[in-house]
C-alpha cells in the first residue's frame, strides 16, 4: 500500500506570493492533518480535516488555510507569504476518526523556502 | 498547559551502547503517547505508541518505551544502538478525540560514534 505522498517536495517562493501544497493520504484514510516544522518552533499543528470538514485548527493566522476533497486528498494554502513561513510542511493521515488513538502516518513533507 | 519536554537536544552514543531518550509531558486528560523518528530530509516514522495497558511498550527497530504516570514520563530506550539509528527523535502526546492535534517535543538529535 502506498504511503502518504506530498507534492511538491521542494518549493521556493518570494515574500507576498501564495503557495498551495498537496497531500494524498494512504488509501482508505479519511483524516488528514497538517503540521509545520521549523528549527525554532519545532512541529506545530496547523489543522485537521475529516470528510471534507475542518475539525480542528491550530494557532496559526488566517493566511493559512486548507481543504479536503471527496477523495480525501487535501491541500493547504498560504497566502501573502512571509519569510517566517519557510518550513517543512508535513501531512499525516489516519484511518477513521483522526483522534489520537488512531495512528497518524506522515508523508515526507514539502520544504518551502520563502525569499 | 499541554506540553512535551525533551530535555536533551543532542545526544552522542557509541555504536553498541545502550540509549535512553527522555520525554516528560503535561496533559490535562488521559495521554496517548508516541515516539517518532525523523531521518534527514524525511518525514516522521512511528516507532511506538502507548494508549493503555502494559506500561512497557515495544516498538520497531528494537526500541521500547516505558510510561510512568507518576513521573509524567515516557522515555525511549534501546539496549544496543546501531549506526543507522542516527536521526532525530520526537516524543508526542495527544488525547482521545484530539483529532490529529498531536503536541510534539522539540526533538533529540542522536549521533552514533563508530
Amino acid at each position: 500500500k502506498a504511503g502518504v505522498t506530498q507534492t511538491p517536495r521542494y518549493l521556493i517562493k518570494t515574500r507576498g506570493q501564495q503557495v498551495t501544497l498537496s497531500c494524498s493520504p494512504i488509501s482508505g484514510h479519511r483524516s488528514v492533518s497538517w503540521y509545520q516544522q521549523t528549527p525554532g518552533q519545532g512541529l506545530q499543528f496547523l489543522f485537521e480535516y475529516f470528510s471534507e470538514t475542518q475539525r480542528n485548527k491550530g494557532n496559526f493566522p488566517g493566511r493559512f488555510s486548507g481543504r479536503q476533497f471527496s477523495n480525501s486528498r487535501s491541500e493547504m494554502n498560504v497566502s501573502t507569504l512571509e519569510l517566517g513561513d519557510s518550513a517543512l510542511y508535513l501531512c499525516a493521515s489516519s484511518f477513521t476518526l483522526g483522534g489520537a488513538e488512531e495512528t497518524q502516518y506522515f508523508g515526507p513533507g514539502t520544504r518551502l523556502l520563502v525569499l | 498547559a499541554q506540553s512535551v519536554t525533551q530535555p536533551d537536544i543532542h545526544i552522542t552514543v557509541s555504536e553498541g551502547a545502550s540509549l535512553e531518550l527522555r520525554c516528560n509531558y503535561s496533559y490535562g486528560a488521559t495521554p496517548y503517547l508516541f515516539w517518532y523518528v525523523q531521518s534527514p530530509g524525511q518525514g516522521l516514522q512511528l516507532l511506538l505508541k502507548y494508549f493503555s495497558g502494559d506500561t512497557l511498550v515495544q516498538g520497531i527497530k528494537g526500541f521500547e518505551a516505558e510510561f510512568k504516570r507518576s513521573q509524567s514520563s515516557f522515555n525511549l530506550r534501546k539496549p544496543s544502538v546501531h549506526w543507522s539509528d542516527a536521526a532525530e527523535y520526537f516524543c508526542a502526546v495527544g488525547g482521545r478525540g484530539s483529532q490529529g492535534n498531536l503536541i510534539f517535543g522539540k526533538g533529540t538529535k542522536l549521533s552514533v560514534k563508530p
